[in-house]
């Protein structure tokens, strides 16, 4: 059965980095990729990126570029997702989710499997 | 950057009823990218709906999606208590709606 299992909570302070894990199993790990979808307390899903674990394109939002950047290592079936120069209002819960393609499109058709979430705290 | 509106915020309906929700993207969508997701309190996302319209694996086919261009539904027939969450519709595998938060009347 596919799993997606997250590294566990982390809290940062202003400016410093994070560096989440998602780690894939239960398929084959180059015939999809991964999405990063996070959520502020209270609040709606806020997309910020996708990478192909088959070519290691990427995808990223806009508001985002330059702070993320997304990762695979597909000899331990893992992604990864860092942000840099967190913010308070990077406080939030982090998914991994698996993304699919169909016929070579250059956009995922959606994510139809998600790790359990990882909560960044971004606090002084 | 398309924009998508869910309509209504916020939907009350009881068992049994039918639940219809609005999504509309501020400029055309190709059908082949839109999806449909479930959220409940503390869960993660669930796919219902890929491609507009085709069910993801193990949806009851009470979830219905149609649509096409800006204008798009998701249709549960007959709720079930279990169908009481948040539905987010999303694009090109990318941005989101704000959500539309369906509760018991």
């Amino acid at each position: 059965q596919v799993q997606l299992v997250q590294s566990g909570a982390e809290v940062k302070k202003p400016g410093a980095s994070v560096k989440v894990s998602c780690k894939a199993s239960g398929y084959t790990f180059t015939f999809y990729g991964f999405s990063w979808v996070r959520q502020a307390p209270g609040q709606g899903l806020e997309w910020m990126g996708w990478i192909s674990a088959y070519n290691g394109n990427t995808n990223y939002a806009q508001k985002l570029q330059g702070r993320v950047t997304m990762t695979t290592d597909t000899s331990t079936s893992t992604a990864y997702m860092e942000l840099t120069s967190l913010r308070s209002d990077d406080t939030a819960v982090y998914y991994c989710a698996r993304a699919f393609w169909s016929r070579g499109d250059y956009h995922p058709n959606g994510f139809d499997y998600w790790g359990q979430g990882t909560l960044v705290t971004v606090s002084s | 950057e398309i924009v998508l509106t869910q309509s209504p915020g916020t939907l009350s309906l009881s068992p049994g009823e039918r639940a219809t929700l609005s999504c509309r993207a501020s400029q055309s969508v190709s059908s082949s990218y839109l999806a449909w997701y479930q959220q409940k309190p503390g869960q993660a996302p669930r796919l219902l709906i890929y491609g507009a319209s085709s069910r993801a694996t193990g949806i009851p086919d009470r979830f219905s999606g149609s649509g096409s261009g800006t204008d798009f539904t998701l249709t549960i027939s007959r709720l079930e208590p279990e169908d009481f969450a948040v539905y987010y519709c999303q694009q090109y595998g990318s941005y989101f709606g704000q959500g539309t938060k369906l509760e018991i009347k």
